[in-house]
């Protein structure tokens, strides 16, 4: 069975843009979760789709927004980016919220310059 | 969101040597993951935990549910240059709201 697969895998950005990152979770799995990952703050999460409706949110500016399609794939998108932006995003996937166990994908690192 | 205690933060040891590393939370747990993260890359699940006290092993990686559900610990054995990495643990809790809570890292170095 395929993993959690993100793309790009890097991107680079010019302050004030607006990016969009994309995640498709394991087949199955109905649960994403989007995390940001710095050296200074670790691991942080975003929020959590399921079945298209949005779960849980982290505390994250109204900048860093999501989806979730029918089929599971979810997008996360940031506007006005930031260089404080600059992260490692993972995307992670469960087949429910109600499901102990996660997969992360390999990551999309976003460079802000 | 919240970040788990996890010690040691770094660690070099010698190629051949045992490793222990563990978290601690302040809140209860029912369910704790092991993850192995190389540079540039995702965390990659290692071990899960659902039960006090279970001891669960993969290969040389051996990992522990305290029985306080508020730790857990991991063993690495006998070290291989290719353990190099960053480990993580994750919490899942009804206190967490059905979210992960994370560790802060252990960077392991093995020397050949």
């Amino acid at each position: 069975k395929a993993g959690v697969t993100q793309t790009p895998r890097y991107l680079i950005k010019t302050r004030g843009q607006q990016v969009t990152l994309s995640c498709s979770p394991i087949s199955g799995h109905r649960s994403v979760s989007w995390y940001q990952q710095t050296p200074g703050q670790g691991l942080q999460f975003l929020f959590e789709y399921f079945s298209e409706t949005q779960r849980n949110k982290g505390n994250f500016p109204g900048r860093f927004s999501g989806r979730q399609f029918s089929n599971s794939r979810s997008e996360m998108n940031v506007s006005t980016l930031e260089l404080g932006d600059s992260a490692l995003y993972l995307c992670a996937s469960r087949s429910n919220p109600a499901t102990d166990t996660q997969y992360f994908g390999p990551g999309t690192r976003l460079t802000v310059l | 969101g919240q970040q788990l205690n996890q010690s040691p933060q770094s660690m070099f040891i010698q190629e051949g040597e045992d490793v222990s590393m563990n978290c601690t939370s302040s809140s209860i747990f029912n369910t704790w993951l092991w993850y192995k993260q190389d540079p540039g890359e995702g965390p990659v699940l290692l071990i899960a935990l659902y039960k006090a006290g279970e001891l669960t092993s993969n290969g040389r990686l051996t990992a522990q549910f305290g029985i306080t559900r508020k730790d857990s610990f991991l063993n690495i054995s006998a070290s291989i240059p290719s353990d190099v990495g960053i480990y993580f643990c994750a919490g899942l809790g009804h206190s967490t709201g059905n979210q992960f809570y994370f560790g802060t890292g252990t960077s392991l170095t093995v020397i050949p």
